[in-house]
């Protein structure tokens, strides 16, 4: 089945710096990569996604990449601030019914 | 519309008494799933349902059992309760085309 491995577990940046998060995964039959962000004592919510016929997609601050090659793909947030403080989470699966396999996530600490 | 509800939101349990842990979707998808989250393990799979009537087991279903009582309701149940089910429970559901959307959670502690 599919693994998914999410590096670094914790990252520390100063505010208005750049984040990367970075998830290989093994299946490559996976074609559907969502990423999600935890805060604390709350549930997952998804704030970006991107299929296996695109190598990027952006949302204002955030960005994601992928190598369908490599089986990698990266989360980037740009001019982080206090409130992109979080745990983040990446995830495979082929698109439909197939369940998530998440990445173990990263702590990200944006310090003032 | 609610989303996906989940209760309890917090439950002590002693070693070996059992629970059931309800989750409940007003999103009117066909799948549904149960995860458990513990420190540094991600979210893993425990069962899913990929339709009303359909069940199967995730990548850690050992100690658990699950229910899918109608297209709304996925119910897990911990029959005989130890400390290692000690975790925060997320139930998501989700339909083909669109993103899994998860609960709140329950968080559980098994002493």
């Amino acid at each position: 089945g599919e693994n998914v491995e999410q590096h670094p577990s914790t990252l520390s940046v100063q505010e208005g710096d750049s984040a990367v998060i970075k998830c290989t995964y093994s299946d490559s039959a996976s074609n559907y990569f969502p990423w999600y962000k935890q805060e604390l004592g709350k549930r997952p919510q998804l704030i970006i996604d991107i299929r296996s016929n695109v190598g990027e997609k952006k949302d204002q601050r955030i960005a994601v990449t992928l190598n369908k090659t490599a089986k990698h793909f990266s989360l980037h947030i740009t001019e982080t601030q206090p409130e992109d403080s979080a745990v983040y989470f990446c995830a495979a699966a082929p698109w439909g019914n197939t369940p998530l396999v998440f990445g173990k996530g990263t702590r990200l600490s944006v310090i003032a | 519309n609610a989303g996906v509800t989940q209760t309890p939101k917090f439950q002590v349990l002693k070693t070996g008494q059992s629970m059931t842990l309800q989750c409940a979707q007003d999103m009117n998808h066909n799948s549904m799933y149960w995860y458990r989250q513990d420190p540094g393990m991600g979210l893993r799979l425990i069962y899913y349902s990929a339709s009303e009537g359909t069940t199967d087991k995730g990548e850690v279903p050992n100690g658990y059992n699950v229910s899918r009582l109608n297209k709304r309701e996925f119910s897990l149940r911990l029959e005989s309760a130890a400390p290692s089910q000690t975790s925060v429970y997320f139930c998501a559901s989700s339909d083909p085309g669109t993103v899994p959307y998860f609960g709140p959670g329950t968080r559980l502690t098994v002493t």
